[in-house]
């Protein structure tokens, strides 16, 4: 089984100042790692995920995350955000199994509502 | 636009009805999978349908259940509704042979229980 942390519900910041999302989880096995986001009103869409090799992804919208496997952390960064980035950040992880179904049995977080500020 | 399109938008039902809903897959995609997102929480893993067959389950009791359809679009149906099912559902659907990791959500039904 896996849990989800995200050390911050809610994270104000200005217009073009870098922000850094939070995300520590635990779990008996080894994981893929994601990052969703959710705008008002609509479901989710994938920023970035970590299935293997360099523990630096980057994703769309100029958002990176690293994993650190021994600290079982996977914080989310951007270095200048914009309005448009206001929305809802979940970070989630699955177990690592056979096939690829295993990317569909998430376990989220409780998310961080980012709001941007002008 | 993620081609995952979700029926209905939003449905009210009364505690003890059974509910009934629908989620078209994006086309091509053998894997569905169901969330519940109650208010200000991150959405829960319900269950996965694989190829038409239950492929894992959260921690959600037999009165969840759900089916996949040889045209791979699926149902979620809920019996005997109870307030706590108040929730947003949401589907998934994803190519899982292909093994890229992405799931392609759609914008969920939004169920209240009265």
């Amino acid at each position: 089984a896996q849990s989800v942390t995200q050390l911050d519900s809610q994270v104000p910041v200005f217009e073009e100042a870098p922000v850094e999302l939070r995300c520590n989880y635990s779990s008996s096995v080894s994981v893929y790692l994601f990052w969703y986001v959710q705008y008002p009103n609509q479901g989710l869409q994938l920023l970035l995920k970590y299935l293997s090799g360099s523990t630096l992804v980057k994703g769309i919208n100029g958002f990176e995350a690293e994993f650190n496997k021994s600290q079982t952390s996977f914080h989310l960064r951007k270095p200048s955000v914009h309005i448009s980035d206001t929305a809802e950040y979940f970070c989630a992880v699955a177990g690592r199994g056979a096939g690829g179904t295993s990317y569909g049995k998430l376990t989220f977080g409780q998310g961080t509502i980012l709001t941007v500020h002008p | 636009e993620t081609g995952v399109t979700q029926s209905p938008t939003h449905l009210i039902k009364t505690r003890g009805q059974q509910v009934t809903l629908r989620c078209s897959s994006q086309s091509g995609h053998n894997t569905v999978s169901w969330y519940q997102q109650a208010l200000g929480q991150g959405p829960q893993f319900i269950f996965q349908y694989y190829r038409e067959e239950e492929n894992g389950r959260g921690n959600f009791p037999p009165r969840f259940s759900g089916l996949q359809f040889p045209n791979y679009s699926s149902e979620l149906n809920v019996n005997a509704l109870e307030l706590d099912d108040s929730a947003l559902y949401l589907c998934a659907s994803s190519l899982a042979d292909r093994g890229e990791g992405k799931l392609f959500f759609g914008s969920g039904t939004q169920l209240s229980v009265l």
